[in-house]
């Protein structure tokens, strides 16, 4: 079956700017996570979602970034007033949940954003 | 709080060489989960394995191995008879139960020469 998809693949924006950032999970997949990889690291978490709620956000940077998934499936991770600092691999994951334990999480290509 | 090290930021070796990736955690956790993932150059990561922290069996994946050792907090792994294609970059990550988010190491860059 089809993996999980991100949209765009590249972003390019200008300092100040707003961004937003999509992820389509796998089907049947209840959990979502959203990580951030900057150059040579590994990806650092930015938050989780099981079904629509945020269950855990304690990775987002700031209050500049906020996620959403309205409906349990796709969910789009906003951040306003972009910096450049900003600039990284955004990557998406989703994952069945058995039993409260987490399960595999399987990646998404990520979206590279890049703000000049 | 968890910590995952790869201390081998890169390495690099001839086609048909056996190499092994080097991985160390921090946990106080006695329930956690342990992976590998990989990643080439085109940037998705790749799921290779899942162990829990009950099983220590070693695993055997075609040339791929893997090595869980509790007494040394390590999850090493090995690609026998390595290829080309292994070339990418190559994360171990942990989960502790309970918790969703995946603690990476650093990745190590392994450089595969024909």
């Amino acid at each position: 079956g089809a993996g999980v998809s991100q949209t765009p693949s590249n972003k390019v924006t200008e300092k100040g700017k707003y961004v937003e950032l999509r992820c389509d999970p796998i089907s049947g997949h209840t959990a979502l996570y959203w990580y951030r990889q900057s150059l040579g690291q590994g990806p650092e978490f930015l938050i989780y979602f099981q079904g629509t709620g945020a269950a855990d956000d304690s990775g987002l940077p700031n209050d500049r970034f906020f996620a959403v998934r309205p409906e349990g499936s796709v969910s789009t991770l906003k951040i306003q007033r972009t910096e450049r600092g900003d600039s990284a691999v955004y990557l998406c994951a989703s994952s069945l949940m058995l039993a409260g334990v987490a399960d595999t999480q399987y990646f998404g290509p990520g979206t590279r954003l890049t703000v000049l | 709080a968890q910590k995952v090290t790869q201390a081998q930021t890169e390495i690099s070796v001839v086609e048909k060489e056996d190499v092994t990736l080097d991985c160390v955690y921090e946990t106080r956790d006695t329930t956690y989960y342990l992976f590998w993932y990989k990643q080439p150059p085109s940037g998705e990561l790749v799921f290779l394995i899942r162990r829990n922290s009950f099983d220590e069996q070693n695993e055997i994946s075609g040339r791929y191995s893997w090595n869980f050792q509790k007494s040394t907090s390590s999850f090493n792994f090995t690609i026998t008879a390595s290829q080309v294609v292994d070339s990418a970059v190559y994360f171990c990550a942990l989960i502790i139960q309970g918790a969703q988010k995946l603690v990476f190491g650093q990745g190590t860059r392994l450089t595969i020469n024909p």
